[in-house]
């Protein structure tokens, strides 16, 4: 079936150090499914932070930025330069075009540390 | 920011017991989802619709859980007889398109005891 996976359940970075958390995916059933980044911030509600629906092309927002490869189906999320505000819990997602669904992976912790 | 009301936001039930929790989606998204997520932050799929129209559902839904969109109303999920591994924090998220971006709400923390 299809299926997201973020192997790090956590990862803590120091301020202003550079970030990437993995995600790859399994589209058995979807030729090119649309791809998420989601953001839950401490006290907050699940929320968007980007989406690519493209492959080949990069999203971007808050200066994180994510690559859709088909090839590796991979869509790993990064950032050049890590601040104690984005220290919440990022789920990677996909879901197919015609939008019955969409599959989430089980989430990265991420603790930016001073 | 999300506009998407999930009540209660916690709720303790007893084995057997019902467990009914409600969301209203965003102004304008016809389509809800319903997730729930365990404690190993694992996503389950349970349902959704499209307006009033359920659009999919998984098995275990369709045995203990029960959920509707009546129009002019909050959607509501409900577990007929709740079971401990029941407890879970259950989600609701609305949406313009299915495959577009999901609005969340804060989601009902359940908790059977």
């Amino acid at each position: 079936g299809d299926s997201v996976t973020q192997t790090e359940g956590q990862v803590t970075v120091s301020e202003s150090k550079s970030l990437i958390i993995n995600c790859t995916y399994s589209a058995t059933s979807i030729g090119y499914p649309n791809l998420f980044w989601y953001v839950r911030y401490p006290g907050e509600g699940l929320q968007l932070l980007l989406k690519v629906i493209t492959a080949g092309q990069k999203g971007s927002s808050r200066g994180f930025e994510a690559t859709y490869n088909k090839e590796a189906t991979s869509f790993h999320l990064q950032k050049a330069s890590v601040q104690e505000s984005d220290s919440a819990v990022y789920y990677c997602a996909l879901s197919d075009q015609s939008g019955t669904y969409q599959r989430f992976g089980t989430g990265t912790k991420l603790q930016v540390v001073p | 920011n999300s506009k998407v009301i999930q009540t209660p936001r916690y709720l303790v039930k007893g084995q057997g017991q019902k467990a009914k929790m409600r969301c209203i989606p965003e102004k304008g998204h016809p389509v809800v989802f319903w997730y729930q997520q365990n404690k190993n932050n694992e996503f389950k799929f349970l349902i959704n619709f499209q307006n009033q129209e359920v659009l999919q559902q998984i098995d275990m839904t369709e045995k203990r859980f029960s959920a509707e969109c009546p129009s002019n109303s909050p959607c509501s999920l409900e577990i007929q007889s709740s079971e401990a591994g029941d407890s879970a924090l259950y989600l609701c998220a609305s949406s313009r398109r299915g495959n577009e971006r999901l609005f969340f709400g804060h989601g009902t923390k359940l908790s059977v005891l």
